[in-house]
């Protein structure tokens, strides 16, 4: 596609359960990203990917929070025993080269959760 | 590290009043100078960027001059109009490292 998807775009789920939310970043981006927006607030940095890997892991919240990458393109971010907390928007973004800081990021619409 | 800083929102503005949004950063070396919009209900998409010191983004009557002395990205427009409300962030992009982001300044602009 031209721009960044993500999957699904409305989750809503039961306490304690596990979701898998995707992202498609745009073709030829190396550079993947995933943040959190609560309502009304800012953007919560939680991992990056540069290809398949992912160096800084820090802004994940908790241990129930993972992601990975594949091939260089499709990213999951899973969350497991989902808490009332982790409802959020959560939003992908993909940037052609972490190494060349000029380029922008594209976001994705973001998928929206919510934890009963 | 990389940081950004931003006024603290929101701001309420009357139609046809000049804006400033202001936002200062620390990073080393050379990074790039972001500013993002957010409409309502509506994803993050660039407004303009600048990507060494001096240069000015530019975009939709928005300005933004990258200065390196005072480590500074302030957003400026002449005449805001009630369709330029919505959040909007600062941000910065170094080499090798993760976006950095403002906390975010929401317009109102009034009617």
């Amino acid at each position: 596609g031209a721009g960044v998807s993500q999957s699904p775009s409305n989750k809503v789920t039961e306490k304690g359960k596990d979701v898998e939310l995707r992202c498609d970043p745009i073709s030829g981006h190396t550079a993947l990203y995933w943040y959190r927006q609560s309502l009304g607030q800012g953007l919560e940095f939680l991992i990056y990917f540069q290809g398949n890997s992912a160096p800084d892991k820090s802004g994940l919240p908790s241990d129930r929070f993972s992601a990975e990458r594949t091939g260089g393109s499709v990213s999951t971010l899973t969350i497991q025993r989902t808490q009332q907390e982790d409802s959020a928007v959560y939003l992908c973004a993909s940037s052609l080269n972490l190494l060349s800081p000029s380029d922008e990021q594209f976001f994705g619409p973001g998928t929206r959760l919510t934890v009963l | 590290g990389n940081s950004v800083t931003q006024m603290e929102g929101p701001v309420t503005l009357s139609e046809e009043a000049f804006l400033t949004i202001n936002c200062t950063y620390t990073a080393t070396g050379y990074p790039s100078l972001f500013w993002y919009v957010q409409y309502p209900g509506e994803g993050l998409q660039l407004l303009l960027k600048a990507t060494k010191a001096d240069d000015k983004g530019s975009n939709k009557g928005f300005e933004a001059t990258y200065r390196k002395e005072t480590t500074s990205f302030h957003l400026e427009k002449g005449s805001v109009q009630v369709s330029d409300s919505a959040v909007y962030f600062c941000a910065l992009s170094n080499y090798g490292q993760n976006f950095v982001f403002g906390p975010g300044t929401r317009l109102s602009v009034l009617p």
